[in-house]
């Protein structure tokens, strides 16, 4: 069964980091983009940014450059997302989600769980 | 950033009924834009990518259109497990992906 598998729930203290993984199932990350998006309490789907496994490149939103950092493991199955400095606006569920560049333009056909991260004093 | 406007942004109607959401980019972004239905608690699921593209296993009621700037997501007859929040985005650059605001389609 082909799907991505993340971290469990966290709960942090402001100005803490959290460090969130996203595993490959049933596939590889090979010839694929993983993005990241989050969504705080009852708000919309808002995105975070993209890693290209294969060669590690990143690109990040200007809202999280210098607080956020994707990496890749050399097994091409999995992925990690660390956000620094947390605010309890930070406070939402984070999903990681394949990008399918080849044939679906770009579309996130398959999406982690998702993970809650808490932050609170 | 390109910006994508939702309408509306609030709906409800019957099961049996033709519901149009509409979503508007603030630039040309031709045909990279796809469709998502989020259920309560559970992460997004592809209904439909380049603008018109039905996804493997989504039913047939289910239907896109539009390029350029404006688009719809057609649902021809509700059923009771489409009741969900809808969101368009787009992916004319990978490097700055956006969603619109949402739609809840609720049951009248």
């Amino acid at each position: 069964q082909v799907q991505l598998v993340q971290s469990g729930a966290e709960v942090k203290k402001p100005g803490a980091s959290v460090e969130v993984s996203c595993r490959a199932s049933g596939l590889t990350f090979n010839f694929y983009y993983v993005h990241w998006v989050r969504q705080a309490p009852g708000q919309g789907l808002e995105w975070m940014g993209i890693i290209n496994p294969r060669g590690g490149s990143t690109t990040y939103a200007q809202k999280f450059q210098g607080r956020v950092t994707m990496t890749g493991d050399t097994s091409m199955t999995t992925v990690h997302m660390e956000l620094s400095n947390l605010r309890s606006d930070d406070t939402a569920v984070y999903y990681c989600a394949r990008g399918e560049w080849e044939f679906k333009a770009n579309a996130f056909d398959i999406w982690g769980q998702g993970t809650a991260v808490i932050v609170s004093s | 950033d390109i910006q994508l406007t939702q309408s509306p942004s609030f709906l409800s109607a019957s099961v049996g009924d033709r519901v149009t959401i509409t979503c508007r980019a603030s630039q040309a972004i031709s045909n990279y834009l796809a469709w998502y239905q989020q259920q309560p608690g559970t992460a997004p699921k592809l209904l439909i990518y380049a603008a018109s593209t039905l996804e493997s296993g989504v039913p047939s009621r289910f239907s896109g259109s539009g390029s350029g700037t404006e688009f719809t997501l057609t649902i021809s007859s509700l059923q009771p497990e489409d009741f969900a929040t809808y969101y368009c985005q787009q992916l004319n650059s990978v490097g700055t992906i956006t969603f619109g605001q949402g739609t809840r389609l609720d049951i009248k």
